[in-house]
């Protein structure tokens, strides 16, 4: 059973426009979420993160939001650009990383 | 500017065959971990290291043993190598495991036919 999905296998988008990831969970004991980004024949890179006392965190175009009653993590791009398009992955830890099934963003010029 | 380096790049076995993965880290991570994808799986642990000396099961232990050498080398090895564990592996290491931050290696695809 899964403890971190991303229901969306893809996404696309104008260049320009925003871009959000969506991310649920079931384990309410997580006490860390975060978001990686893959390029094809690279390792996954740590894009943001929010401790579970937080609602929002902010990093130039990228904004993780939390909303632990609905357990939900999402994650917006803004404005999106070509060279956002990756594989994004959502996490959450608590002991050890567990990853969600990941969403492929194509950001189109 | 190494990083996570892993080898080899890409194997493939034939079923029942063994077979070693390397990763070797300069970042000085205290904990390093083997992960592999699978398409809509996401990443799920195999193994991991919190610290040099020891090893602890992750999620998808079967089928794996795995060494940490020294503070920079965690190896992972298919002892009888099954067409289920066709996969891309991703080493990673980290500082601690606090926050989750993990710095990958850039993958070793594996196919077993």
């Amino acid at each position: 059973d899964q403890q971190v999905k991303q229901n969306s296998p893809s996404l696309s988008v104008q260049e320009g426009r925003i871009s959000i990831l969506n991310c649920d969970y079931t384990n309410s004991m997580f006490d860390y979420f975060l978001w990686y980004k893959k390029y094809p024949a690279e390792g996954p890179t740590f894009l943001i993160s929010i401790s579970s006392i937080k609602d929002k965190n902010e990093d130039g175009r990228f904004t993780v939001f939390l909303n632990k009653s609905a357990k939900h993590l999402s994650l917006h791009i803004v404005p999106s650009q070509p060279g956002d398009s990756a594989v994004y992955f959502c996490a959450a830890i608590r002991n050890m990383l567990t990853f969600g099934g990941g969403t492929r963003l194509m950001v189109k010029p | 500017n190494a990083g996570v380096t892993q080898t080899p790049k890409f194997q493939v076995l034939k079923t029942g065959q063994s077979m070693t993965l390397q990763c070797a880290q300069d970042m000085n991570h205290n904990s390093m971990y083997w992960y592999r994808q699978d398409p809509g799986m996401g990443l799920r642990l195999i193994y991991y290291s919190a610290s040099e000396g020891t090893t602890d099961k992750g999620e998808v232990p079967n089928g794996y043993n795995v060494s940490r050498l020294n503070k920079r080398e965690f190896s992972l090895r298919l002892e009888s190598a099954a067409p289920s564990q066709t996969s891309v592996y991703f080493c990673a290491g980290a500082h601690g495991l606090d926050t989750g931050e993990l710095f990958f290696g850039e993958g070793s695809r594996l196919t077993v036919l």
